[in-house]
């Protein structure tokens, strides 16, 4: 399986910041990578596929890079909304495989 | 626009089974496959398999085949999750997510959209 580990794994930031949460695969899964975030009680989100396409009704403020077995999700200019769980996922080989996740949190 | 509402939590004793819904609208529901995946308490985010809404197959994550069981019922654009046998340790969120693209091919896909979650928690 590939093991997906993701960096940090918990953060703390204002609004108005910029963060980079970092996604390693243990095996090149070319660029078939999504980020996902999740709050309680709510459904997941899914931010960003293929690493860098942005979902639509996504906001702009959220990018996506990298390729091969490192990824980025970059968070410019963080807003209130933006606190949660942030998780990467691999789907370039079965089993599916997830990051252990990044709890993005109000400093 | 794409709904996937699930059913309300369960409190179950163990060795007891539960099934849990996920009702499918705004999409044709035999287009796309549809995943299962599970959030444990304090845990993170774990694919468990998914079925072929077309088909009917269901392909199971290594570590889940044997107590569980994917189903649909078409007339309804509803798949199910069943677990049998229940054990504390099922005590988790199980989420169904709809992958992003139609048709089916031997590779997976990310997942679009995504049920609200059911809480199932097994004690006695």
């Amino acid at each position: 399986d590939i093991q997906m580990t993701q960096s940090p794994s918990s953060l703390s930031a204002s609004v108005g910041d910029t963060v980079t949460i970092t996604c390693r695969a243990s095996q090149g899964i070319n660029n078939w990578l999504a980020w996902y975030q999740l709050k309680p009680e709510k459904a997941p989100k899914s931010l960003i596929y293929a690493a860098s396409t942005l979902r639509s009704g996504v906001p702009s403020r959220f990018s996506g890079s990298g390729s091969g077995t490192d990824f980025f999700l970059t968070i410019n200019g963080l807003q209130p909304e933006d606190f949660a769980t942030y998780y990467c996922q691999q789907y370039n080989t079965y089993p599916i495989t997830f990051g252990q996740g990044t709890r993005l949190e109000i400093k | 626009q794409v709904q996937l509402v699930q059913s309300g939590s369960e409190l179950e004793k163990p060795g007891a089974s539960v099934k849990v819904s996920c009702k499918a609208s705004g999409y044709t529901f035999t287009n796309y496959a549809m995943n299962w995946v599970r959030q444990a308490p304090g845990q993170g985010l774990e694919w468990m398999g998914w079925i072929n809404t077309n088909t009917g197959n269901p392909t199971y994550a290594q570590g889940f085949t044997g107590r569980i069981i994917f189903s649909l019922d078409t007339s309804v654009s509803t798949a199910y999750l069943q677990i049998s046998s229940l054990k504390a340790e099922d005590t988790a969120v199980y989420y169904c997510a709809r992958v992003m693209s139609s048709g089916y091919s031997d590779y997976p896909s990310s997942l679009q959209h995504w049920g609200q979650g059911t809480l199932v928690i097994v004690s006695s």
